[in-house]
């Protein structure tokens, strides 16, 4: 059974640092590219970033770019998300999601969500 | 890189069929047969329906079809049942290498 449990959400200042973490479970780890999702309290869904298997190649959305930084841990079967510079309207659910089958624009299993607040 | 437009809302009876619409541009949902939609049921993750246009994931109801003409894409519910009501989400990969959503539609079954 596929499992994406994140950890590392909380409360930060504008300004501050957060590192989230996907463990990852019951697939092929380095086999699929993995996502960053997130959905702002009442909002809709808003992609962050993306990262290939082998970890060589990533994306990013342009609100997050030059900010965040995602990376990947295949010896620990491990997604990660740095997030720098944070803003009030980094605020969200930030979920960690894994490709389907060779592309990392679909997404078939999702994780249930890790809450960041940004807020003084 | 703009959201991709869906209606806010929708509705329909038990039985009856809905169709929801994502419309983009040349440099997203026009360019590429990449366009995915999503179920989630609130306070739950998204769910994948429908990949590529119109491929559905083993172990989602064939009640439930995608179709693209130029800029826009369609999800069609057949049948609609309660367990249905939900936000839908549809997402396409861009000419930028990202992935843009929409803004999301409410389905009310009535």
């Amino acid at each position: 059974e596929v499992q994406l449990l994140e950890s590392g959400g909380g409360l930060v200042q504008p300004g501050g640092s957060l590192r989230l973490s996907c463990a990852a479970s019951g697939f092929t780890f380095s086999s699929y590219a993995l996502s960053w999702v997130r959905q702002a309290p009442g909002k809709g869904l808003e992609w962050v970033s993306a990262i290939s298997g082998g970890g060589i190649s990533s994306y990013y959305a342009d609100s997050v770019k030059g900010r965040f930084t995602i990376s990947r841990d295949n010896s620990k079967n491990t997604l990660y998300l740095q997030m720098n510079s944070l803003r009030a309207e980094d605020t969200a659910v930030y979920y960690c999601a894994k490709g389907f089958s060779s592309g990392w624009y679909r997404m078939n299993y999702w994780g249930q969500g890790t809450l960041v607040t940004v807020s003084s | 890189q703009s959201a991709l437009t869906q209606p806010a809302s929708v509705s329909g009876s038990p039985g009856q069929s809905i169709t929801i619409s994502c419309t983009g541009s040349s440099s997203d949902v026009g360019g590429y047969n990449y366009v995915s939609w999503y179920q989630q049921h609130p306070g739950k993750a998204p769910k994948l329906m429908i990949y590529d246009v119109s491929d559905r994931p083993s172990g989602v109801s064939n009640r439930f079809s995608g179709s693209k003409s130029g800029n826009s894409a369609s999800l069609t519910i057949s049948g609609l049942q309660a367990e249905d009501e939900a936000d839908y989400y549809c997402s396409s990969y861009t000419s930028s290498n990202t992935l843009v959503f929409g803004g999301g539609t409410k389905l009310t079954v009535l």
